[in-house]
């Protein structure tokens, strides 16, 4: 199984902040990376597809990067509605493996 | 607008079966492949399965965890995924969440107790 390592586990930030989160992939996975975003009792939205792909809807202040085991998600402004888990997972293969998330907190 | 409603789930005793279904709306549902992952409480998201469409045979794959308890299957006249979960365990309660990229349901609690 690919297993997918998120850091920090949580963090804390102060609107108008950047903020750079890291998924890293036991193995290889190319450009079969996702991010989700969760907030408390809602289900997960997905936010990047193909590690950089920005999904429909989504703010552009939210960009991914990387390839093959090292990936990133950035938030270039932070705004008051992000503060939320993120979670990446990998579709490379099954099982189809999620990080253990990053909570982000308010300062 | 594309929308996957869940239902089915509740209180149910260890060694028990539950059977969840997805109903959906808004696409072509029989075109596309199903997920179904859950969360424990306070946990993070643990992928469960999934089933491909009819043109890729309905193959399903399965999370070792589950494989061998837990069915998915579909009924695209219905426009319904299934998620059969036989012999439960307290472990396996989770909110369930049936998901088409991008799109997921709200979720449906599963609470394995005696």
């Amino acid at each position: 199984d690919i297993q997918m390592t998120q850091s920090p586990s949580s963090l804390s930030a102060s609107i108008g902040d950047r903020v750079t989160m890291t998924c890293r992939a036991s193995q290889n996975i190319t450009k079969f990376l996702i991010w989700l975003q969760q907030k408390p009792g809602k289900a997960p939205k997905l936010l990047i597809y193909a590690v950089s792909s920005l999904q429909s809807g989504v703010p552009s202040r939210f960009s991914g990067s990387g390839s093959g085991t090292d990936f990133s998600l950035t938030i270039r402004t932070l705004q008051p509605e992000d503060f939320a888990t993120y979670y990446c997972q990998q579709t490379y293969s099954t099982p189809l493996t999620f990080g253990g998330g990053t909570k982000v907190e308010i300062k | 607008e594309v929308q996957l409603v869940e239902s089915g789930g509740g209180l149910i005793q260890p060694g028990r079966s539950l059977r969840l279904s997805c109903a959906a709306s808004g696409f072509t549902f029989g075109d596309f492949a199903l997920n179904w992952v859950r969360q424990a409480p306070g946990k993070g998201l643990e992928w469960v399965g999934f089933i491909k469409s009819k043109a890729s045979n309905g193959a399903t794959n399965y999370a070792a965890s589950v494989k061998g308890r837990f069915t998915i299957s579909r009924d695209d006249s219905k426009s319904i995924a299934y998620l059969q979960m036989d012999n439960l365990k307290i472990e396996d309660t989770a909110v369930y969440y049936c998901t088409r990229v991008p799109n997921w349901g709200q979720g449906t609690l599963v609470t394995v107790s005696s």
